[in-house]
C-alpha cells in the first residue's frame, strides 16, 4: 500500500491564526481525502481533494475555514484557518480509489489551540 | 445514507481472552467491509476487510466474516494481548451514488487489555 507522510506531526498554535498541513503519498492516487478526529470521536469527513480542480467539501465544512489545495497525484495540503480551541483535533489524510477498495491513513496531524 | 453502528465501548479484558467487538451496517447495495485499528498517537491501520458477502477477512489472529444477511461484520479474536490495546473502527464504502470513493466509519470501541 501507498506510504503517506504528514507534516507536521503536531503542533500547538494561538487563536485566530492558521495552520497549513501537507500530505505526501509515495505513489500516484486518484483520491485523496481530509478527515478531522476530534477527541474521543471517530473520523468525519472533511472534504475530497480533486487533483486540478476544487475541493468537494462534506456538509458543515466550508472552503474558507478549511481551503485545500491538490496541485499534483501526490501532494495536497489542508489549511486549518482563524483557528479555534474548537479546531483542536486530530486531521488526518487519506488516499484510495473510487472503487471497492480501502483508503490508507497517514499518522495524522495534532493540533491543539490556545 | 449509509450508516455504521458498533457496540457501546469501552472494552476491558484480561490477557487471553476471548474478544468480540459487534458492527452492524446499513447501506444499500454490497459494499464493502473494513476494520481499523489506532494504537495511541498514531494514525489508523488497515487491520482487515471482506468485499462481499461470506468473506472472511483475517490479519494478526483477528477475524470477521462478512453477514449479509445480519448485516454484521463482527470483530473476533481468540486471546488477546496486552498490545492489542488500541480503538477499533468499523467502516463500510459504497461504491456508487453519493458515497463514491467514501468511508463511513462507526464510533470506534477503546480495548483495554490487562496483564
Amino acid at each position: 500500500s501507498a506510504v503517506i507522510s504528514q507534516k507536521p506531526s503536531r503542533d500547538i498554535c494561538q487563536r485566530g491564526t492558521s495552520l497549513t498541513i501537507q500530505c505526501q503519498v509515495d505513489s500516484q492516487v486518484t483520491m485523496m481525502f481530509w478527515y478531522r478526529q476530534q477527541p474521543g470521536q471517530s473520523l468525519t469527513l472533511i472534504a475530497t481533494a480533486n487533483q486540478g480542480s476544487e475541493a468537494t467539501y462534506e456538509s458543515g465544512f466550508v472552503i474558507d475555514k478549511f481551503p485545500i489545495s491538490r496541485p499534483n497525484l501526490t501532494f495536497s495540503t489542508l489549511t486549518v484557518s482563524n483557528m479555534s480551541p474548537e479546531d483542536s483535533s486530530i486531521y488526518l489524510c487519506s488516499v484510495g480509489d473510487s472503487g471497492l477498495g480501502p483508503q490508507h491513513f497517514g499518522d495524522g496531524t495534532r493540533l491543539s489551540i490556545l | 445514507g449509509d450508516s455504521v453502528t458498533q457496540m457501546e465501548g469501552p472494552v476491558t479484558l484480561s490477557e487471553e481472552a476471548f474478544l468480540t467487538i459487534n458492527c452492524t451496517y446499513t447501506a444499500t447495495g454490497y459494499p464493502s467491509l473494513f476494520w481499523y485499528v489506532q494504537y495511541p498517537g498514531e494514525g489508523l491501520q488497515l487491520l482487515l476487510k471482506a468485499t462481499k458477502a461470506d468473506d472472511k477477512g483475517s490479519n494478526k489472529g483477528f477475524e470477521a466474516t462478512y453477514r449479509k444477511e445480519t448485516t454484521s461484520f463482527h470483530l473476533e479474536k481468540g486471546s488477546v494481548q496486552v498490545s492489542d490495546s488500541a480503538v477499533y473502527f468499523c467502516a463500510l464504502k459504497n461504491a456508487g451514488g453519493t458515497s463514491y470513493g467514501k468511508l463511513t466509519f462507526g464510533q470506534g470501541t477503546i480495548l483495554t487489555v490487562h496483564p
